[in-house]
């Protein structure tokens, strides 16, 4: 059974630095086909893709945010890690962590986030 | 890609909810739906235009023509009342594209 849990912090300061812990479980997050992600949700508004790892250590990151974000793997431990740096308010939002699926055609392939965790709320205020 | 989706809907139950997402050249990649529900992490029910992942009722169901993908829920009940966000991949970037979403209220 895929299971994705986060953890970290509930209440931040401006200026910041966030950290975030998907623990996962039912599957590994080894070899290049195997990808763990994050999608963050403001309160009341549409989901935005973060960033993306995979199993074998590519790093992707939502062109907008890239200059504060860092995600790194533990594969030992069945861990994706998310760092922001700097936040601000406009950071406030449930972060969810996600396992990417493919499916692949003759020319191409298409991903899709099939395990979902349950998402934990970050609030960025003075 | 850019993702248009309405961004709301009211159905009464019993009847059919069909929604959609438009985004330029959708119709050379996989469209996938997600539902989510108040207050809870959205959950997969479309996949690659139109397969269902287990668990997922046959009474929703994906399709799509040319640049428009549809997802079809059939014999609506209060309990699909939710938020319905569509998405593709762009496989040039390498990154997800995700929609608005459309919020669905079963009357």
């Amino acid at each position: 059974q895929v299971t994705l849990k986060e953890s970290g912090p509930a209440l931040m300061s401006p200026t910041q630095t966030l950290t975030l812990t998907c623990t996962f479980a039912g599957f590994s997050l080894s070899g290049p086909t195997m990808r763990v992600g994050w999608i963050r949700q403001p309160p009341g508004k549409a989901l935005e893709w973060v960033a993306r790892i995979d199993g074998d250590d590519e790093k992707f990151y939502n062109t907008s945010l890239k200059t504060r974000l860092t995600i790194s793997k533990d594969t030992s431990r069945n861990q994706v890690a998310l760092t922001m740096t700097d936040v601000d308010p406009g950071d406030t939002a449930f972060y969810y962590c996600v396992r990417i699926k493919g499916v692949c055609g003759s020319i191409t392939c298409t991903y899709y986030f099939d395990h979902w965790g349950l998402g934990t709320l970050v609030t960025v205020s003075s | 890609y850019e993702l248009t989706q309405p961004p709301s809907m009211s159905v009464a139950p019993g009847q059919t909810a069909r929604m959609t997402c438009e985004g330029n050249n959708i119709r050379r990649t996989g469209v996938h739906w997600y539902q989510q529900k108040p207050g809870q992490a959205p959950v997969l029910v479309v996949y690659d235009d139109s397969d269902r992942p287990s668990g997922i009722p046959e009474r929703i169901s994906g399709s799509k023509s040319g640049n428009t993908a549809t997802l079809t829920i059939s014999r609506v009940e209060v309990g699909d009342e939710a938020d319905y966000f569509c998405q593709v991949w762009d496989s040039i970037s390498d990154h997800p594209a995700l929609g608005a979403g459309t919020r669905v209220t079963v009357l």
